[in-house]
């Protein structure tokens, strides 16, 4: 089983250049999330899909903007990067069970320099 | 509002000896608690979880933790560390929603 595959695993851009990170899962999930792992400060959620056709904002949503593509991908992309959004980038999905949600599967992490 | 506190940030302990990294979670509904841990370079991994059955959980590689409500605490244990364990352990609370809170995390050192 494959999981939750995000694309790239490194990237360094310059700033104001923009990007999409990409993220698959194949365990049929119904929510998706994206999160940034900062030193000292754990992950952060930036946005996340409940459910495929909806997207939200999480805490720290500033310079980012998301695609629910279809079930099984949920895109990142920064528009116009800038250093401060240098950080490891991690995708997240977990599955609906009679109203309750299984625990979250993460993928490897991208890890983005911004120059 | 949900929030987690991992109290340490940093726990050095030798070999073979007893590991304890300490939660404490603020929810204002039943919640829903996880350890997760991260070796260097390396994606989350579910070592347990709490979803309101037993109060003492057992997880992978001989980790284990304790929901206690009256101390809103849920901290993880293993009775012998072993090299392997060495990584960044994160709790994480979820209550109400589907969104999860994460600590700041615990970088464990183990000795030899």
């Amino acid at each position: 089983n494959a999981g939750v595959t995000q694309t790239p695993k490194f990237q360094v851009l310059k700033t104001g250049q923009s990007m999409t990170l990409q993220c698959a899962q194949d365990m049929n999930h119904n929510s998706m999330y994206w999160y940034r792992q900062d030193p000292g400060m754990g992950l952060r959620l930036i946005y996340y899909s409940a459910s495929e056709g909806t997207t939200d904002k999480g805490e720290v949503p500033n310079g980012y903007n998301v695609s629910r593509l279809n079930k099984r991908e949920f895109s990142l992309r920064l528009e116009s990067a800038a250093p401060s959004q240098t950080s490891v980038y991690f995708c997240a999905s977990r599955r609906r069970d009679a109203g309750t949600y299984t625990e979250a599967f993460f993928g490897q992490g991208t890890r983005l320099t911004v120059v | 509002a949900q929030s987690v506190t991992q109290l340490d940030s940093h726990v050095s302990v030798s070999e073979g000896t007893p590991v304890l990294l300490r939660c404490n979670y603020s929810s204002s509904y039943s919640p829903s608690l996880f350890w997760y841990v991260q070796h260097p370079n390396k994606g989350l991994q579910l070592l347990l979880k709490y979803t309101s059955a037993a109060t003492l959980v057992k997880g992978i590689n001989g980790f284990e933790a304790e929901f206690k409500k009256s101390e809103t605490s849920f901290h993880l244990t293993k009775p012998s560390a072993h090299m392997s364990d060495a990584a960044e352990y994160f709790c994480v609370v979820e209550s109400g929603t589907y969104k999860y809170i994460f600590g700041t995390g615990t970088r464990l050192k183990v000795l030899a």
